[in-house]
């Protein structure tokens, strides 16, 4: 089945500053990559998507890129605020649902 | 709010009860997931329902099992409940519309075993 691997577990950035979370994945059928946002007490949020005939994804801070060939998409955010501190999870879509990562804590540092 | 709506917010229980969680997906939505989420374990996907039909397994234990009802809404039994079932557990609703559509998440039952 798919594996997918997420790196670092924990990020700080000072608040201003950009971050970038990694995500590795096994299965080169997997098509579908989205990036969910999870708050304390809260589901995971989607908040961005990429389709592997697509390399590069932005909306306003957040942008996705991805590698079809390497097997692996990054998550990019910019002029970090204190409200981007939360869990990202990465996943990979599979026949039966997603394949997520294990998660990176971002931290934003005033 | 994605639409998702997960029912009890929260629930404690003791060791060997049995408990059921509800979803109501969003409307359209045909797809059910249930996830469970601990610590160390991250998002483990359980069970996939589509349109009241079962139609792929992941890390579900025999002591769990779940249905899809005629209105779409799903639930989840767990039963035999033992400490290490103390989790997060997940609803996610997809449209019917391939494997590239996003699952859109509800915001989780929390289960204590005490």
């Amino acid at each position: 089945g798919e594996n997918v691997e997420q790196h670092p577990s924990t990020l700080s950035v000072q608040e201003g500053d950009s971050a970038v979370i990694k995500c590795t994945y096994s299965d080169s059928a997997s098509n579908y990559f989205p990036w969910y946002k999870q708050e304390l007490g809260k589901g995971p949020q989607l908040i961005i998507d990429i389709r592997s005939n697509v390399g590069e994804k932005k909306d306003q801070r957040i942008a996705v890129t991805l590698n079809k060939t390497a097997k692996h998409f990054s998550l990019h955010i910019t002029e970090t605020q204190p409200e981007d501190s939360a869990v990202y999870f990465c996943a990979a879509r599979v026949p039966d649902g997603l394949t997520f990562g294990k998660g990176t804590h971002l931290i934003i540092q005033p | 709010d994605s639409g998702v709506t997960q029912t009890p917010k929260h629930l404690i229980t003791a060791t060997g009860q049995r408990v059921t969680l509800r979803c109501s997906p969003r409307s359209g939505d045909l797809s059910v997931y249930w996830y469970q989420q601990s610590l160390d374990q991250g998002l483990q996907f359980l069970i996939q329902y589509y349109n009241g039909e079962e139609r792929a397994k992941g890390n579900i234990l025999e002591r769990f099992s779940a249905q899809q009802f005629p209105d779409l809404h799903s639930e989840l039994n767990l039963s035999s409940l033992e400490l290490g079932d103390s989790a997060l557990y997940f609803c996610a609703s997809s449209p019917p519309n391939g494997v590239s559509s996003p699952l859109h998440f509800g915001n989780g039952t929390r289960l204590t075993v005490t």
